[in-house]
């Protein structure tokens, strides 16, 4: 079975700084996607980015970027000039695409990031 | 754009009650998954189904069960409720050809 694992409880980071998330995961699989979920005190669950894994070239959207690297089986979140509204929880999850049946995802136990005025 | 509906968002029921949680998908969307979320927890994988067959179980108690109807919605009936119930309970939906879920607002289930 997969497994999704964010060392990080919590972090902080300043407003306008650039704050790094840790995220790694195991699996077997060789073709399977990656994502970075945002979830914000009304608990939404809201889409970062996303990472597919036969692509070598990191994702990026905006102010979030990846970093990752698939023999370490890491999957890194960095986001530049953090706004107050980045503040939420980050979970990091795991997916192993079946286009039949449609794919469940993974989970990290998540990382609560603060932004400091 | 039009988004997942979830209805209700808040319940409140007491123990041994049944409840049904009901989950609208994006228009055009063929998979439905469900993912229950404890207190301080991540999204537990319960159910999907992909064109009104259940395509993949996970964690899901034997006395919760699920379908998806001829319009693709999709409903959580959950019978002899406890206190370890109470939960946010989300729907995602997808088209099965690619792999981005999105997420409804959820439902926040109490359980008294």
């Amino acid at each position: 079975a997969q497994t999704v694992t964010q060392s990080q409880p919590e972090m902080s980071v300043q407003e306008a700084e650039t704050v790094t998330l840790s995220c790694t995961y195991d699996t077997s699989e060789s073709d399977y996607y990656l994502f970075w979920y945002k979830q914000p005190p009304s608990r939404q669950m809201i889409l970062v980015i996303r990472q597919e894994a036969y692509k070598q070239q990191n994702a990026t959207e905006n102010r979030f970027s990846v970093n990752f690297q698939k023999a370490a089986k890491s999957f890194s979140l960095k986001i530049s000039d953090s706004q107050l509204g980045d503040a939420a929880m980050y979970f990091c999850a795991y997916l192993h695409y079946q286009e039949t049946s449609g794919s469940r995802l993974t989970f990290g136990e998540g990382t609560q990031l603060t932004v400091n005025p | 754009a039009a988004g997942v509906i979830q209805s209700p968002r808040h319940l409140i029921k007491e123990k041994r009650e049944t409840a049904t949680l009901k989950c609208y998908p994006i228009p055009r969307h063929d998979t439905v998954y469900w993912y229950q979320q404890g207190p301080g927890q991540d999204p537990q994988f319960l159910i999907s189904f992909y064109e009104k067959m259940q395509s993949d179980k996970g964690s899901i108690p034997d006395r919760f069960s699920a379908q998806q109807f001829s319009d693709y919605h999709s409903e959580l009936n959950m019978s002899s409720l406890e206190l370890g119930d109470s939960a946010l309970y989300f729907c995602a939906s997808s088209l099965v050809t690619q792999e981005t879920q999105y997420f409804g607002p959820g439902t926040r289930l109490l359980v008294l």
